[in-house]
C-alpha cells in the first residue's frame, strides 16, 4: 500500500527566502507525481505534475525534482512571498490505479 | 470560468438525513474523480470514472455511498443516512490523459463540498 509523507508538517519562513518542501512515497512504482497548493477551506490548485521518466518541472518560481528510486520529491520555492502562504499537497499515481495517494501536507506561512 | 465545478459549497444536515452533491468536471474530460478531505488530512480516494463506466472504489465508499455519472459527463455523489463521521470537504477533480501520454493524467480540483452533520 503507498503511503506518502510530508516534512515538516510547518513551516514559517521570512519573505524573500528559499524553501524546500519534503515529500516521500514508499512504493518507487509510480506513474507521476502532481504538487497542489490548497488556501484554507479551498480546493486543490495544481502546481507541477511529474512523470515518473522526468527528473525535474519548473514553473515560474517553482520548482519540482523526483527520485524514484529513492521514493522522494522535493518543491523548492525561490524568493517566497506572503501570497504563498497555503499547504503543500504532494501526491502520486502508483502502477495501473488512477487514483491519487495524498501526503497530509506541509503548512507554510511567509511573513513579512 | 472553464474549471470544476461543485455544488453546493456548504452542506448542513441532521445526522441520518441523506444528501446528494454534484460535480461538473471541465469540459470534455473523460475522467472524473470523488475524494473526502478531513481536517489536517490530504484527501482520500473515493471513486473514479471514465465516461460514464465507474472503475474503482475505495473501501472507504460504504454502502450508504453511491455515485453517477449518468451521461459521462456530471456526476452526483449521494450519502444515506448520513453519520457525523461523514463530516468532511467532497472533492471532485477531472482529468483527460494527454494523447500517447498515458502517464500525464493531471488531475484538476473542484472547489469542494463542505457537509457538516449535525
Amino acid at each position: 500500500k503507498q503511503e506518502v509523507t510530508q516534512i515538516p508538517a510547518a513551516l514559517s519562513v521570512p519573505e524573500g527566502e528559499n524553501l524546500v518542501l519534503n515529500c516521500s512515497f514508499t512504493d518507487s512504482a509510480i506513474y507521476n507525481l502532481q504538487w497542489f497548493r490548497q488556501d484554507p477551506g479551498k480546493g486543490l490548485t495544481s502546481l507541477l505534475l511529474i512523470q515518473s521518466s522526468q527528473r525535474e518541472q519548473t514553473s515560474g518560481r517553482l520548482n519540482a525534482s523526483l527520485d524514484k528510486s529513492s521514493g522522494r520529491s522535493t518543491l523548492y520555492i525561490a524568493a517566497s512571498q506572503p501570497g504563498d502562504s497555503a499547504t503543500y499537497l504532494c501526491a502520486v499515481r502508483t502502477g495501473t490505479a488512477s487514483k491519487l495517494t495524498f501526503g497530509t501536507g506541509t503548512r507554510l506561512q511567509v511573513t513579512l | 470560468d472553464t474549471g470544476v465545478s461543485q455544488n453546493p459549497r456548504h452542506k448542513i444536515t441532521k445526522r441520518g438525513q441523506n444528501v446528494t452533491f454534484r460535480c461538473d468536471p471541465i469540459s470534455e474530460h473523460n475522467r472524473l474523480y470523488w475524494y473526502r478531505q478531513t481536517l489536517g488530512q490530504g484527501p482520500e480516494f473515493l471513486t473514479y470514472f471514465q465516461n460514464e463506466a465507474q472503475l474503482e472504489k475505495s473501501r472507504l465508499l460504504s454502502d450508504r455511498f453511491s455515485a453517477e455519472r449518468p451521461k459521462g459527463s456530471f456526476s452526483t455523489l449521494e450519502i444515506q443516512r448520513t453519520e457525523q463521521g461523514d463530516s468532511a470537504m467532497y472533492l471532485c477533480a477531472s482529468s483527460f490523459p494527454r494523447t500517447g501520454e498515458p502517464s500525464y493524467n493531471e488531475q484538476f480540483f473542484g472547489p469542494g463540498t463542505r457537509l457538516t452533520v449535525l
